[in-house]
Parts: structure tokens; sequence; C-alpha cells
């Protein structure tokens, strides 16, 4: 099974750039890496995915090396709104064994 | 509608009691998939549509746990006898049938067991 590792939490100051990494040392050559962000009350949102390189979108990057077994989101000048629960999954589709959400991280935005 | 919708919001249940929970999917969607989420945990998955059929139910927790989707569209969740370790925020999710497309999930709906 494919399982990525995140950090449980992480702070930061508004304006600041936030770099998110998780561990998938087991991810399958057909594996996509995807990442959904969750506010409280709320579903989790399809935030960015990516298979290799770099992967850009109005709301985030996504940096994966050549090995693919990492990968960082990258939130660009963040501000308090963005406090929520980061998750990053790994699977070659959105659903099977594979695709698990772990305990995210917990990013905290401090003004 | 513009996106996933679940109803109640809030279910409050006294332990043995049953329960049905909503699941309005985006128009189209013929991918839906049911959640738990525990508090302070990342949502644990329970079961899979593809229309009206059940393509996966591994992650019900137990036979009291039942999920149905009788037309393709709107899903029901029903939890018999209702016990305390129930207690969660059950979410549901829709996408399009292609394999990596996106999951649109709903607000969820917090069921709580006394």
């Amino acid at each position: 099974l494919a399982k990525t590792t995140q950090p449980i939490s992480m702070d930061s100051y508004e304006g600041q750039e936030v770099n998110i990494t998780c561990s998938h040392n087991n991810i399958a050559t057909n594996d996509y890496i995807t990442w959904y962000q969750q506010f409280p009350s709320q579903g989790p949102r399809f935030i960015i995915q990516g298979y290799k390189t770099k992967v850009t979108n109005e709301v985030a990057s996504l940096f994966i090396p050549a090995d693919r077994k990492s990968s960082t989101l990258s939130l660009p000048r963040v501000s308090l709104s963005d406090t929520a629960v980061y998750y990053c999954l790994v699977g070659e589709g959105n659903y099977g064994q594979n695709f698990v959400f772990g305990p995210g991280t917990r990013l905290s935005v401090l003004p | 509608g513009a996106g996933v919708s679940q109803s109640p919001r809030y279910k409050v249940a006294k332990r043995g009691q049953d329960v049905a929970l909503r699941c309005d999917p985006i128009s189209g969607h013929v991918s839906l998939f049911w959640y738990q989420q525990a508090l302070g945990q990342g949502p644990e998955f329970l079961t899979y549509f593809q229309n009206e059929a059940q393509l996966d139910k591994s992650g019900l927790p137990s036979d009291r746990f039942f999920a149905e989707r009788p037309e393709g569209s709107v899903s029901t969740l029903k939890i018999q006898r209702t016990q305390q370790e129930d207690s969660a925020v059950y979410l549901c999710a829709s996408s399009l049938p292609r394999g990596r497309d996106t999951q649109y999930f709903g607000p969820g709906t917090r069921l709580t067991v006394l």
C-alpha cells in the first residue's frame, strides 16, 4: 500500500510562503499525487494534482522530485483564511485502497 | 444544484435508534462515495457507487451500516441500532467516472449518538 506521511501541524504568519512536504516512498508508477484542503465544518476541497515535476494553479504549486518519493505543496503568501487541514493522497485514480486520507497537516496562519 | 448537498446537517440520536443520512450529488456525477470522519482524523472510506451499483462496501464498519443509491442519483446511508462509537461526521462526495477526476464533497452530516 502506498502510504503518505506529513507533518501533523505547522504554523505560519500572514504573507509568508508555506511548504508542506508529504512522503510517499512506495508510490507506484501509475499513481498520481493529489492534495485536498479542509476547513472546519466543511468537506475536503481539491487543491491540486500532479504526476511529476511541477504543477501550478491559481491556488498553489506542487513540486515533485524525479524519484517521486515525496511532494511539496507550496502556498504563496498565505492569509488567515488558509488556516485548514491539508491532506496528501496518492493513487492511480480517485478511489482505491491507496487513495487514503491520513490525519493531514493542520496549518495555522497567525496574524 | 451547484454542489453536493447533504441532509440533515446535524442529527442527534439515542443509542439504539436507526438513522438515515441523505446525499444529493452533483447532477451527472456517476461516482458517489461515503466517508466517516472522526474528530481530528481524516475522512475514512465507507463505500463507493457507480450509478446505482455499489461496487465497494469494504469500508462499512459493521452490518448495521447500509447504503443505497437506487436510481443512480440520490444516496442514503442508513445506520441501524446506532451506538456511541458511530458518532462522527459522515461525508458524501461525487465525481465524474474518469479515474482521476476530482471528488466534490458535501458539507457532511454530524451524527451524535447519546
